[in-house]
């Protein structure tokens, strides 16, 4: 399969608790990006790699969320501290960087539900 | 005022009918745009890309109006699998997205 790769599919979690997503693009894709959605609402951007440098984040970003891809190839989101608002499903996704014109490529999500 | 905006619908649309989406974006130095679909509980998918030119993909044709900052998605002939959530995307060094307009086609 050379579709992009989340995982966890599902994560449920205590209040309080940590929580790591990873994500593993499509192997010649240089960048990478990580979206988050809530029922009703589309895609909202959160940040986005380009090899290793993390080029962008979003607002959303609370530094209560940190984002690495140490290697340029696969990408861990971690949240410390979760919070009930954080509820979300959690896309991925990438592209070639001279690709643009084509879109992204979305891997199948981790939906995070905090109890 | 959303970078990007949709009727979210629904629309409920009989089969074979067809239809039409609108969306309005902010950011007039967007150069990507796109209409991606998304179903229930799924992540989106490309639909298709956006041109000024307009373009056409079987049943499905999209167009883009800058000076408007405009973009439209038509379905003819509508099917049941069709029924989806159809989001609109606009982009530079990243893509936004739109809240998405909830199709339904009824038998």
């Amino acid at each position: 399969d050379t579709g992009v790769s989340q995982d966890p599919r599902h994560k449920i979690t205590k209040r309080g608790q940590n929580v790591t997503f990873r994500c593993d693009p499509i192997s010649e894709h240089n960048r990478l990006y990580w979206y988050r959605q809530t029922l009703g609402q589309g895609p909202e951007f959160l940040t986005y790699f380009q090899n290793e440098a993390q080029l962008e984040k979003s607002r959303l970003l609370s530094d209560r969320f940190s984002a690495e891809r140490p290697k340029g190839s696969f990408s861990t989101l971690e949240i410390q501290r979760t919070e009930q608002g954080d509820s979300a499903m959690y896309l991925c996704a990438s592209s070639a960087r001279d690709s643009f014109n084509y879109g992204y490529t979305f891997g199948s999500g981790t939906r995070l539900t905090v109890v | 005022r959303k970078e990007v905006e949709q009727d979210p619908g629904p629309f409920n649309v009989p089969e074979g009918a067809t239809v039409a989406f609108n969306c309005t974006y902010s950011n007039s130095a967007s150069q990507s745009f796109f209409w991606y679909r998304q179903d229930c509980r799924k992540e989106p998918k490309l639909l298709m890309s956006v041109y000024s030119s307009g373009n056409e993909d079987g049943r499905f044709t999209a167009q883009l109006n800058r000076a408007s900052q405009y973009i439209s998605l038509l379905i003819r002939d509508s099917k049941l699998s069709d029924s989806a959530t159809y989001l609109c995307v606009v982009g530079r060094e990243k893509l936004t997205f739109g809240t998405g307009t909830r199709l339904t086609i009824i038998p």
